[in-house]
C-alpha cells in the first residue's frame, strides 16, 4: 500500500513551452503533497505544500508564477512549470503523507526528470 | 530554523562489512521525528529507519539501526552486513512535528559498496 505514482518519469521540450507534472496517491487519500526539487549529486530541496482544496504554500524563493500547482482532489496534486528555460532543468519529485499525524511517513513518487533544451 | 547536516560525501564499505553515516543536526523544537532515506540510482527515495525524538531506544530494522544522541543532536545511520544493493545516495532528514510532513533534508552520504 501507499503508493505514489507521479507522471511522466521523463520528459524533453523546448524553451518556452509549459510542462504539466501530475503526482498520485493510488490507494490513499492525501490532504497534502508535497513538491521537491533536486539537481544532480544534490540534496532534496522543497518547492512547495501543496493542500487539497486551497493554495499551495511556497517556500522561499520560489516563484509562484512560475511554478503553479494544484490540487484538485484528495488523490492528484499538479506541478505545472510555466515558460520553462533550460535553468528549471532538474528532477523534480512528489511526496505524500497518509495522514496528518506526525508519526506519518512520507511516500515519494519516482520522480519526473525534466529536461528544457 | 532546522539545519541538517551530513559531513561525509562518500563512504566506502566492503560487502559484509559495517559502515557508519553520520549526520547532526540543529533545532530549538522538543517534537520532532528524525528519518534516513536511501536513494538508489533510480533515484526512487525509499524510508531506510525512522526515529522520533521522545523515544530513547535506538530504531533497529534489520540490518540498520541508528545511533540516536539527542543531546548531542546526532543520529547516525550504522549498515551492518553490507550488501550490493546498499549502495545509493544515503539522506539524513528531519521533521518538525505536528507540521504535516515537511521534511528537511541534509546534503546526502554516497555509500559505495565493494564486493
Amino acid at each position: 500500500g501507499a503508493v505514489v505514482s507521479q507522471h511522466p518519469s521523463w520528459v524533453i521540450c523546448k524553451s518556452g513551452t509549459s510542462v504539466k507534472i501530475e503526482c498520485r496517491s493510488l490507494d490513499f487519500q492525501a490532504t497534502t503533497m508535497f513538491w521537491y526539487r533536486q539537481f544532480p549529486k544534490q540534496s532534496l530541496m522543497l518547492m512547495a505544500t501543496s493542500n487539497e482544496g486551497s493554495k499551495a504554500t511556497y517556500e522561499q524563493g520560489v516563484e509562484k508564477d512560475k511554478f503553479l500547482i494544484n490540487h484538485a482532489s484528495l488523490t492528484l496534486s499538479t506541478l505545472t512549470v510555466t515558460s520553462a528555460h533550460p535553468e528549471d532543468s532538474s528532477f523534480y519529485i512528489c511526496s505524500a503523507s497518509l495522514g496528518q499525524g506526525s508519526n506519518q511517513p512520507q511516500h515519494f513518487g519516482d520522480g519526473t526528470r525534466l529536461s528544457i533544451l | 530554523a532546522q539545519t541538517v547536516t551530513q559531513s561525509q560525501p562518500e563512504m566506502s564499505v566492503q560487502e559484509a562489512e559495517t559502515v557508519t553515516l553520520s549526520c547532526t543536526y540543529d533545532t530549538s523544537e522538543s517534537d520532532y521525528y528524525l528519518f534516513w532515506y536511501k536513494q538508489p540510482p533510480s533515484r526512487q527515495m525509499i524510508l531506510v529507519i525512522r526515529q522520533e525524538a521522545y523515544k530513547q531506544q535506538n530504531a533497529t530494522e534489520n540490518r540498520f539501526s541508528v545511533n540516536f544522541q539527542k543531546a548531542a543532536k546526532s543520529f547516525s545511520l550504522k549498515i551492518s552486513d553490507s550488501q550490493l544493493g546498499d549502495a545509493a545516495m544515503y539522506f539524513c532528514a528531519f521533521h518538525v512535528g505536528g507540521s504535516w510532513g515537511k521534511l528537511q533534508f541534509g546534503a546526502g552520504t554516497q555509500v559505495v559498496v565493494t564486493p
